[in-house]
């Protein structure tokens, strides 16, 4: 039973337009959502997160958007840049806090120079 | 920032052998870490998660006596992959969390079982 999905296994960008990665979730416990950045054989990283209270968070080129009614958030980057070029996670979990996140599948997100 | 440190990053073993993943938080006390395993293009699957001086919590399919999991301090936790297996191949990781939140990743072990 995969709660969290990223239905695109990849996604092409040219650079400097946006990039729009999307994830689905089902359980409706999930209350916080986050982005993770990862390359191969490395540690994801974190890029940004969202509650459950909020409908938009940005930090810098990152931007979440959370619609909770649809159970679907998703990450803009804009404007893309050929660094951006990683597999984007996206996780979720019960609480804010040491708790265990459920992650999607991962998007490859390849920025064309 | 939250520095989350593993040894080694990668390790070759002989089947039937066991071996020890390391990971500590260097710069904070981590009151619970994450075990995690990812296969090939795939997601990362939760295997089991540790509070320090308690037992494990592993997730339902993964053994636990298989994957022995300690947690001795605030900056250290232990997966033991017991009599490994060539199916045990895969990359580890660990994230270290503070009674706070925030998930923060190690970099990641490779197993490679012949």
């Amino acid at each position: 039973d995969q709660q969290v999905k990223q239905n695109s296994p990849s996604l092409s960008v040219q650079e400097g337009r946006i990039s729009i990665l999307n994830c689905d979730y089902t359980n409706s416990m999930f209350d916080y959502f986050l982005w993770y950045k990862k390359y191969p054989a490395e540690g994801p990283t974190f890029l940004i997160s969202i509650s459950s209270i909020k409908d938009k968070n940005e930090d810098g080129r990152f931007t979440v958007f959370l619609n909770k009614s649809a159970k679907h958030l998703s990450l803009h980057i804009v404007p893309s840049q050929p660094g951006d070029s990683a597999v984007y996670f996206c996780a979720a979990s019960q609480f804010q806090g040491a708790q265990k996140l459920v992650f999607g599948q991962g998007t490859r997100l390849t920025i064309n120079p | 920032g939250a520095v989350v440190s593993q040894h080694p990053s990668r390790v070759i073993c002989k089947s039937g052998t066991s071996v020890k993943i390391e990971c500590r938080s260097l710069d904070f006390q981590a009151t619970t870490m994450f075990w995690y395993r990812q296969f090939p293009k795939k997601s990362l699957m939760l295997m089991a998660t540790s509070n320090e001086g308690s037992k494990a919590t592993y997730e339902q399919g993964v053994e636990k006596d298989k994957f022995l999991i300690n947690h001795a301090s605030l900056t250290l936790s232990t997966l033991t992959v017991t009599s490994a297996h060539p199916e045990d191949s895969s990359f580890y990781i660990c994230s270290a969390s503070r009674t706070s939140g925030g998930h923060y990743f190690g970099p990641g072990t490779r197993l490679t079982v012949t």
